[in-house]
């Protein structure tokens, strides 16, 4: 069965500073997603990687896809307050019921 | 303008009082999927349908019917609800091969089984 873990779950920093989350699946994978989701709101896509060694940036996000290590990375250059969201990774299940496999979602809190 | 749209937004029902959450999208997308999201679990999956007539299962598709009779719709039904379906979800839809392409989602419902 798929399972998809993100750490951390919570995350509050300084605006200006760098930080990553970590997504971590368990089953073969070359489909990873990110979303993002602000308070009461619906989930926006920010990335999709298709392959080993995928890289995306849009602004001061880049993420990142290692399938042999089973982990994806979404990097924050730089934080603003505007970045402060939930981040889901999501993995494609690819055998049985089509289905994207959710982590728990980050709460990245910046503040000023 | 590319749409998911689901009604109601917001609900707030007694237990055993049968209702429906409607689920439309223009981007005539074969793919279309149900999650409900829970603090510190994610979303996950109840029922998906790859086109008009197939539906299947997801992860957590007890307590929970869906139906596909035309492409644009899919219908969340809750026939008896109870307490632990409060929730808040999410409709998705997406182009037929799910591996390549994002899924689109709509603004979500949020109920509340009394």
């Amino acid at each position: 069965e798929l399972k998809v873990e993100q750490n951390p779950l919570f995350l509050s920093m300084q605006e200006g500073k760098n930080y990553t989350i970590y997504c971590n699946y368990s089953t073969t994978s070359d489909r990873l997603y990110w979303y993002r989701q602000d308070p009461g709101k619906s989930l926006e896509s920010l990335f999709v990687l298709l392959s080993n060694g995928a890289v995306k940036q849009e602004g001061r996000l880049m993420a990142s896809l290692d399938t042999k290590a089973r982990l994806s990375t979404l990097h924050i250059t730089a934080a603003v307050h505007d970045l402060s969201a939930t981040y889901f990774c999501a993995v494609s299940q690819i055998q049985g019921a089509q289905k994207l496999v959710f982590g728990q979602g980050t709460r990245l809190t910046i503040n000023p | 303008e590319a749409q998911v749209t689901q009604n109601p937004r917001y609900l707030i029902t007694v237990t055993g009082k049968k209702l429906t959450v409607t689920c439309s999208q223009n981007m005539n997308h074969e793919y279309m999927s149900w999650y409900r999201q829970d603090p510190g679990l994610g979303l996950r999956q109840i029922y998906y349908s790859m086109n008009v007539e197939v539906t299947d299962k997801g992860d957590v598709p007890e307590g929970y019917k869906v139906s596909r009779k035309e492409k644009r719709n899919f219908p969340l039904i809750l026939e008896s609800p109870s307490p632990n379906q409060t929730s808040l979800y999410f409709c998705a839809t997406k182009v037929g091969d799910l591996m390549n392409t994002e899924a689109f989602f709509g603004q979500g419902t949020r109920l509340t089984v009394v």
